[in-house]
């Protein structure tokens, strides 16, 4: 069973710039979170969509956006990007959404750097 | 908002030694997890507890769910070379959205052959 599919692995922004983020689940889970990791912040969550739904936000600027298709994959975008947008953005997958009991298969990630 | 203090930041220990790590909280949760992370990689669920009193064994890792449904622990025992890695505590009350799990900021591991 394939697991977490995160694409690109590493990318380099500079500031301004948008970057857009690919993370295909587990076959079979229709939800889909996204966490920033940071080596000061920790994780931290950022949205969760659950059958094209976005079912929860976190405090994030609206700057942080994202969706999910019909076939449960997902994307988050950065738009107009700051030095302290670098981080790693690491996608989960999970059987249930709503009613979550915190099991979640996370991906390899997307290391982003900002210029 | 809701947080969770995991301690130690770090450990150096030798090859062999047991190894303790706690997570705490004001908050009461319903279910607590533990996750390991491995350099370059995604965090990997290792035990999942959700009974206040719960121990729960994967192997030679022992974890329980404290009485107060605040705190829980992790042990490792006789540790390895491959148990290198950061250890996230998690904390979610089920029946909630996803978006309620949060972590703890981790606890370091480094072991010495």
């Amino acid at each position: 069973k394939a697991g977490v599919t995160q694409t690109p692995r590493y990318l380099i922004k500079t500031r301004g710039q948008q970057v857009t983020l690919s993370c295909s689940p587990i076959s079979g889970h229709r939800s889909v979170s996204w966490y920033q990791q940071t080596p000061g912040q920790g994780l931290q969550f950022l949205f969760e969509y659950f059958s094209e739904t976005q079912r929860n936000k976190g405090n994030f600027p609206g700057r942080f956006s994202g969706r999910q298709f019909s076939n449960s994959r997902s994307e988050m975008n950065v738009s107009t990007l700051e030095l302290g947008d670098s981080a790693l953005y690491l996608c989960a997958s999970s059987l249930r959404g709503g009613g979550g009991t915190g099991e979640l298969f996370f991906g390899e990630g997307s290391r982003l750097t900002v210029l | 908002g809701q947080q969770l203090n995991q301690s130690p930041q770090s450990m150096f220990i030798q090859e062999g030694e047991d190894v303790s790590m706690n997570c705490t909280s004001s908050s009461i949760f319903n279910t607590w997890l533990w996750y390991k992370q491995e350099p370059g990689e995604g965090p990997v669920l290792l035990i999942a507890l959700y009974k206040a009193g719960e121990l729960t064994s994967n192997g030679r890792l022992t974890a329980q769910f404290g009485i107060t449904r605040k705190d829980s622990f992790l042990n490792i025992s006789a540790s390895i070379p491959s148990d290198v890695g950061i250890y996230f505590c998690a904390a979610v009350n089920y029946g909630g959205s996803q978006g309620n799990l949060i972590f703890g900021k981790g606890t370091k591991l480094s072991v010495k052959p």
